[in-house]
């Protein structure tokens, strides 16, 4: 089976910095995937990592540790409209798409 | 544009009657997807299409159903027997069952109990 961990609730500064934290234990890793989403919207996808280290999108930046199994979302330059629920999510061990969500992590940015 | 149209936007189902929400993609993406999201909480998987006349069950099937007769198309019907069905739910395609293609989403459709 998958599980994935990520704290419930963060909360930051505009213009500050913030590192969202993502656990996850699967049996057979093939990748991660952060989505955000804003209240009452869908979801949109940000980052995907299938190898080890950092990947860089302007102010958004994803890390994957395989070793650890251990993802965190960077965000630069914080702004208020970066308030929304940030989700990881894993395919299954034998690969697909049929994706296993975390239960998001609650942003709020605050002047 | 290319994308997912998820109608109504707001349902509201009376006890004992089974409700569709629509879902239609213009992507030509092979496989469809299902999900219900209760506050708070992350996305479960109903049900997964990976092709035309095919889908399998997700994680929390009971009290639902699909079908999916053209590419395009994936209905989801809640039944009677779905005894808690107010949720948002999302529905989702991907160009087909490879691990690094992301999901693409409705708006979704917030579903209550009159």
């Amino acid at each position: 089976g998958q599980n994935i961990d990520q704290p419930t609730e963060m909360t930051a500064t505009e213009g500050a910095i913030v590192q969202i934290n993502c656990t996850y234990q699967t049996s057979g890793f093939n990748g991660l995937f952060w989505y955000q989403q804003h209240a009452g919207e869908a979801p949109t996808f940000l980052s995907y990592n299938v190898l080890d280290g950092l990947e860089e999108k302007g102010r958004f930046s994803s890390f994957l540790s395989r070793s650890k199994g251990y993802s965190y979302l960077l965000l630069k330059e914080l702004q208020m409209k970066d308030s929304a629920s940030y989700l990881c999510a894993v395919p299954p061990r034998g690969g697909g798409n049929k994706l296993t969500f975390g239960t998001g992590t609650q942003l709020k940015v605050e002047l | 544009d290319g994308g997912i149209t998820q109608s109504p936007k707001y349902l509201f189902r009376k006890e004992g009657q089974n409700v569709t929400l629509s879902c239609e993609q213009n992507l030509n993406h092979d496989a469809m997807y299902w999900y219900r999201q209760d506050p708070g909480q992350g996305l479960r998987l109903i049900y997964y299409s990976q092709i035309v006349n095919d889908f399998q069950k997700g994680d929390i099937a009971e009290g639902y159903s699909v079908s999916r007769e053209k590419k395009e198309s994936f209905p989801l019907t809640v039944t009677s027997a779905q005894k808690n069905p107010t949720a948002f739910y999302l529905c989702a395609s991907s160009p087909g069952h490879t691990n690094n293609q992301p999901q693409h989403f409705g708006d979704g459709t917030r579903l209550s109990i009159l």
